[in-house]
């Protein structure tokens, strides 16, 4: 059972257009980071929420964690072939020293 | 500048033959893990050394051991690699664990049984 579920799994989209990217989980959260990969590379951090109803924004990435620390969004306005990866999503739970659990992922396909 | 360092980037081994993948770290950081990445796939946690503290993920198979022999090191044995081993395996690091410690990737060791 996947702890952290992400939907869509797969986007194809046309540039300039917006897209939204959700992370849902059962359990409650004490943060939530949301990570992009390229092929061949590794996980690169793009944000960490915290705090229940945070809003953060980065450029054209806006991330929001949910009030109940259970869910996350990610909303990326006029997408950009540069956009293209894989989305992650990762919590760490309230339960000491657990390491992160990572989503599902989105990959997203930004076309030109 | 690479900080999280995997080697080799590729590697082959056949079915059976134990094979060992490395990672080192210049961030000295407390916390590395290692993952498995499987095509297309999130990345699932195999375990974690916090320090010299090993803590192994429930279902990660017996098959893969780890060693931290220095801050700076970590290892992935897998003993008896079968087929359905084939995967990305990702090293992480984090300065400890929570909030304020994000995860530093390296890019990956692609494992191939054949």
């Amino acid at each position: 059972t996947q702890l952290l579920e992400q939907s869509p799994q797969f986007l194809s989209i046309q540039e300039g257009e917006n897209l939204t990217v959700y992370c849902n989980s059962s359990s409650v959260f004490s943060s939530l980071q949301w990570y992009r990969q390229e092929p061949g590379e590794g996980p690169v951090l793009l944000v960490t929420v915290v705090t229940g109803g945070e809003v953060k924004k980065l450029k054209r990435l806006t991330f929001q964690f949910g009030d109940a620390r259970k869910d996350s969004s990610l909303h990326i306005t006029a997408a950009q072939p540069g956009d293209t990866g894989l989305y992650l999503c990762a919590g760490e739970r309230d339960t000491g020293r657990r390491a992160l659990t990572f989503g599902s992922g989105t990959r997203l396909q930004v076309q030109p | 500048d690479a900080m999280v360092i995997q080697n080799p980037r590729y590697q082959v081994t056949q079915f059976g033959k134990p094979v060992t993948l490395s990672c080192s770290q210049t961030l000295n950081h407390n916390v590395m893990y290692w993952y498995q990445q499987k095509s297309s796939q999130a990345p699932k946690l195999l375990f974690h050394y916090y320090d010299k503290d090993f803590n192994n993920e429930a279902d990660t198979p017996d098959n893969f051991q780890s060693r931290r022999p220095n801050t700076s090191f970590c290892f992935l044995d897998i003993r008896s690699p079968g087929l359905g081993d084939a995967a990305m395996y990702l090293c992480a690091t984090s300065r400890k664990t929570g909030v304020n410690s994000p995860l530093h990737f390296g890019n990956g060791t692609r494992l191939t049984v054949t």
